[in-house]
C-alpha cells in the first residue's frame, strides 16, 4: 500500500520558519518526486514547489522563490518542506504528493500528483 | 491569483450530467497536459484525471476528460451524492516555470 504520512501540526511565530516532513512507503521513492502544495483556510489549491527524488531537481512557484527549500533524504524515503520568514498569511495546511514527471527540453517537469498525504496544519500566530 | 479559470459552482439532480470547465492560455493547457483533481469536504485532494483524459484506477468512468486548444473540460455523468465536492484543474505552465491549478468548482448535488 502507498503512502504518504506527514508530521504533525505546528504553530509558528510571524518571522519564524517551518519545516514539515513527509515520508514515503509502499513505492521505490526514487521513481517519483515529491510536491508540495497549500491550502489556506476556505481558499484553494496552490502549488510551491517540487523535487525529483531521482536527482535531486527542483523547481518553485516564484511567489515563494528564496523562501521556501524542498530537500528529501533518500535513505529514509522522506521528503521536507521549509518555509522561512513566516507571515500570518502563510496560515494554511500543507499537503505533499507524490508526482509523476516527464522530461522535456532536457528537464524534469511534474507532471501529475498521485498520492497525497494527509496534510499538516501551519498557524502562523503572535 | 490562479492563471487557469474555473467556474465557481456548478450542480444537478442525481443522474444528471454536469460539466466543467478549465480555461487556460499556450503556456499551460495548450502546451500541457491537463489533471483534475477532487477535494471532498475536509479531505486531502485526490488524483481524478491524467494526461487530459486518462483515469487513474478505482476512479469509476463516470468522470471524463477532455482537451482542445487552451481549454480544458471534466465531465461527471450519472451524478452521485457522492461526487459532491470542489474540483480543480491543473498544469505545468511553461511561461511560469511552475505548476498551477484552477481557481476551483464547488458541484453540489441538489
Amino acid at each position: 500500500q502507498v503512502h504518504l504520512v506527514q508530521s504533525g501540526a505546528e504553530v509558528k511565530k510571524p518571522g519564524a520558519s517551518v519545516k514539515v516532513s513527509c515520508k514515503a512507503s509502499g513505492y521505490t521513492f526514487t521513481n517519483y518526486g515529491i510536491s508540495w502544495v497549500r491550502q489556506a483556510p476556505g481558499q484553494g489549491l496552490e502549488w510551491l514547489g517540487w523535487i525529483s527524488a531521482f536527482n535531486g531537481h527542483t523547481d518553485y512557484a516564484q511567489k515563494f522563490q528564496g523562501r521556501v527549500t524542498v530537500t528529501t533524504d533518500t535513505s529514509t524515503s522522506t521528503a521536507y518542506m521549509e518555509l522561512r520568514s513566516l507571515r500570518s498569511d502563510d496560515t494554511a495546511v500543507y499537503f505533499c504528493g507524490r508526482t509523476r514527471y516527464y522530461y522535456g527540453l532536457g528537464r524534469p517537469s511534474p507532471d501529475a500528483f498521485d498520492i497525497w498525504g494527509q496534510g499538516t496544519m501551519v498557524t502562523i500566530s503572535s | 491569483q490562479s492563471v487557469l479559470t474555473q467556474p465557481p459552482s456548478a450542480s444537478g439532480t442525481p443522474g444528471q450530467r454536469v460539466t466543467i470547465s478549465c480555461s487556460g492560455s499556450s503556456s499551460n493547457i495548450e502546451s500541457n497536459t491537463v489533471n483534475w483533481y477532487q477535494q471532498l469536504p475536509g479531505m486531502a485532494p485526490k488524483l481524478l484525471i491524467y494526461s487530459n483524459n486518462q483515469r487513474p484506477s478505482g476512479v469509476p468512468d463516470r468522470f471524463s476528460g477532455s482537451k482542445s486548444g487552451t481549454s480544458a473540460s471534466l465531465a461527471i455523468s450519472g451524478l452521485q451524492s457522492e461526487d459532491e465536492a470542489d474540483y480543480y484543474c491543473a498544469a505545468w505552465d511553461d511561461s511560469l516555470n511552475g505548476y498551477v491549478f484552477g481557481t476551483g468548482t464547488k458541484v453540489t448535488v441538489l
